[in-house]
């Protein structure tokens, strides 16, 4: 079965310390994975997926398929980082999208 | 820009009352997507639709029909509002065969089911 888990609901830290969203993945297939944030107020967007390996405004993840993977890193947590976050996946020909339970971060000043 | 427009930004209904959710998006997306978002549970997808007149349950599909006929819009029905109904409704497209393909969503629909 398809199937995203985010452990944290809540991830609290102060503004300057290096954060780590967690997200793992049962996929029998070859993933495609991806984050998305939504903002206070404002539509769900796309932050970054993993094909593209790149960093989007400081965050960057890398996929383990050893360890099922693709935690959402930052080094120094901004207060404007403060959002919500959700892993998704792409698994199948017709492109279905399954989100994880999304974790909420909260940069502290 | 914007690219996936839903019908309401907020919605009262009463127990019983059928109920449709109209989304419309202007990307010439092949798949479009209904989520319910509610806090904990994150986005639980009910319905699927790959292309016009096609459809495939999501976890959620209790309770809910869609309808594609024409390729912008999607539409969420619900047979008959209940309360555990009530949640923010999510819609999205994005395109199919690019496995890496980016979903655009609505803006959200606030629904209260009283």
């Amino acid at each position: 079965a398809q199937r995203v888990t985010q452990p944290e609901k809540l991830l609290s830290v102060f503004k300057g310390a290096p954060v780590e969203l967690k997200c793992n993945y049962s996929y029998s297939g070859s993933p495609e994975l991806f984050w998305y944030v939504q903002y206070s107020r404002q539509r769900l967007q796309l932050l970054l997926r993993h094909i593209s390996r790149e960093s989007i405004k400081g965050f960057t993840a890398d996929l383990n398929k050893g360890e099922t993977s693709f935690h959402l890193k930052k080094p120094f947590a901004q207060e404007e980082d403060s959002a919500m976050y959700y892993c998704a996946l792409d698994g199948g020909a017709t492109n279905k999208l399954i989100f994880g339970t999304g974790t909420l971060l909260a940069v502290q000043p | 820009d914007v690219k996936v427009t839903q019908s309401s930004r907020y919605l009262v209904k009463r127990t019983g009352e059928k109920v449709f959710l109209e989304c419309v998006q202007d990307m010439d997306h092949e798949n479009m997507f209904w989520y319910r978002q509610d806090p904990g549970l994150g986005l639980r997808l009910i319905y699927f639709s790959y292309d016009v007149k096609m459809k495939e349950k999501g976890d959620i599909p209790e309770g809910y029909s869609v309808s594609r006929e024409k390729k912008e819009r999607f539409s969420l029905i619900l047979e008959s509002a209940s309360t555990n109904q009530t949640s923010m409704y999510l819609c999205a497209s994005n395109s199919r065969g690019d496995r890496a393909s980016e979903a655009f969503f609505g803006q959200g629909t606030r629904l209260t089911v009283v």
